[in-house]
């Protein structure tokens, strides 16, 4: 089975601007989770999704916002981005089973830089 | 709230020793999951071991061994036979029913040769 892709790789965009990346869970999984990765702060929870519904929300402003699509594809969008919404953003599938006894499979990331 | 904490920045070891990475994490919680997930340089993370609460014996898998102290919140991953693959960093997860997972600051591993 292909692993989990995350489009695009590298992105880079201007503070005020906003900006959609998008998420392919493995084929099957039910579930996408997404992750801001920073030196800084480590790895946080933005939020999740099963069945295109939002189950589970990280503690992040109204700027960051997602969906999830009837083939379980997830998309993200963060508007009037900040210098600090550069981050790496980790996208996650699991199958979702059971709640939360799912293993997490991570995707590549997509690299977001603010200037 | 739930937190997780790995005390080791960075640890290292040489080719073929072992080395123990440390975790704990904070819960009032009786059943949840805890991983440890490995991210290598510039590639993508992926799950090294998981370990169910309600089991008592220590998940194992090939090279990495957990070390389970349910009483004391603690959850460290042994690695032994240390490997130059096995370099990346290193984070401690939790997970419960009514928490989103939670991860550690994590470990950078460097493995000499």
């Amino acid at each position: 089975k292909a692993g989990v892709t995350q489009t695009p790789r590298y992105l880079i965009k201007t503070r005020g601007q906003q900006v959609t990346l998008s998420c392919s869970p493995i084929s099957g999984h039910r579930s996408v989770s997404w992750y801001q990765q920073t030196p800084g702060q480590g790895l946080q929870f933005l939020f999740e999704y099963f069945s295109e519904t939002q189950r589970n929300k990280g503690n992040f402003p109204g700027r960051f916002s997602g969906r999830q699509f009837s083939n379980s594809r997830s998309e993200m969008n963060v508007s009037t981005l900040e210098l600090g919404d550069s981050a790496l953003y980790l996208c996650a599938s699991s199958p979702a089973t059971s709640i939360y006894t799912d293993t997490q499979y991570f995707g590549p990331g997509t690299r977001l830089t603010v200037l | 709230a739930q937190t997780v904490t790995q005390s080791q920045p960075e640890m290292s070891v040489q080719e073929a020793e072992t080395v123990t990475l440390s975790c704990t994490y904070d819960t009032s919680e009786s059943d949840y999951y805890l991983f440890w997930y490995k991210q290598p340089p510039s590639r993508q993370m992926i799950l090294v071991i998981r370990q169910e609460a309600y089991k008592q014996q220590n998940a194992t898998e090939n090279r990495f061994s957990v070390n389970f102290q349910k009483a004391a919140k603690s959850f460290s991953l042994k690695i032994s036979d240390s490997q130059l693959g096995d370099a990346a960093m290193y984070f401690c997860a939790y997970r419960s029913a009514a928490n989103d997972m939670r991860f550690g600051a994590g470990t950078r591993l460097t493995v000499k040769p």
